[in-house]
């Protein structure tokens, strides 16, 4: 079975901080992991995926993603934090096996930045 | 860029009563899903749907609810009679193919049960 932890239900940064966002992950099969964002009232936009080729994936908004396969991870971090960056972030992981279009969703990550 | 579309964006309804929350998926897509959040808690799976038939749902996704792609452009969900706990945020989703695809997902529609 897969699942999805998202350590940190509430991430405060100040503007121009370091933005780490932490995500591990359980799976029998090799993992498609995604990172997705929520700006308040919106849906789901996706901000990057790692589908087994490069281990660290860059995504929209300068974000990025490391995959550590020892580490079962899949931390999301952003150098400098800007205002606009303010919004619940959800990791999620699909399985290549029987279950492809099967998304487990983590319980997701408020990020808020103060000026 | 390309959406998914969702109609409508809130709906209260009575318990007991039928819902019927609309999806207009990507054009050259294959692949439309049905996810829930209920407020303060993860995203869920429902169903998956592919080639005109469910290809696979999950627990939550009992008699009560079913999908239709009735015009070859809109995704429906339907909930037969809807209890207090169904009220949630309902999303919609669309891919072109496996997951290296990604997913595209909805607004969401807000169903509120009173």
């Amino acid at each position: 079975a897969q699942s999805v932890t998202q350590l940190g239900s509430h991430v405060s940064v100040s503007e121009g901080a370091l933005v780490l966002l932490r995500c591990n992950y359980s799976s029998s099969v090799p993992p498609y992991l995604f990172w997705y964002v929520q700006y308040p009232n919106q849906g789901l936009q996706l901000l990057l995926k790692y589908t087994s080729a490069a281990t660290l994936v860059k995504g929209i908004n300068g974000f990025e993603a490391e995959f550590k396969k020892s580490e079962t991870s899949f931390h999301l971090t952003k150098p400098s934090a800007h205002m606009s960056d303010a919004a619940e972030y959800f990791c999620a992981v699909s399985g290549r096996g029987g279950s492809q279009g099967n998304l487990i969703f983590g319980k997701g990550t408020k990020l808020s930045v103060k000026p | 860029e390309p959406e998914v579309t969702q109609t409508p964006s809130h709906q209260v309804t009575q318990m007991g009563q039928e819902v019927i929350l609309r999806c207009v998926p990507i054009s050259n897509h294959l692949y439309f899903y049905w996810y829930r959040q209920i407020l303060g808690q993860k995203v869920e799976f429902l169903v998956s749907f592919y080639n005109n038939e469910i290809s696979e749902k999950s627990e939550i996704f009992d008699d009560q609810f079913s999908v239709e792609r009735p015009d070859g452009s809109n995704f429906t969900l339907k909930i037969r009679s809807t209890k207090l706990e169904d009220s949630a945020m309902y999303f919609c989703a669309s891919s072109a193919g496996t997951p290296n695809y990604g997913y595209t997902f909805g607004s969401g529609t807000r169903l509120t049960v009173v």
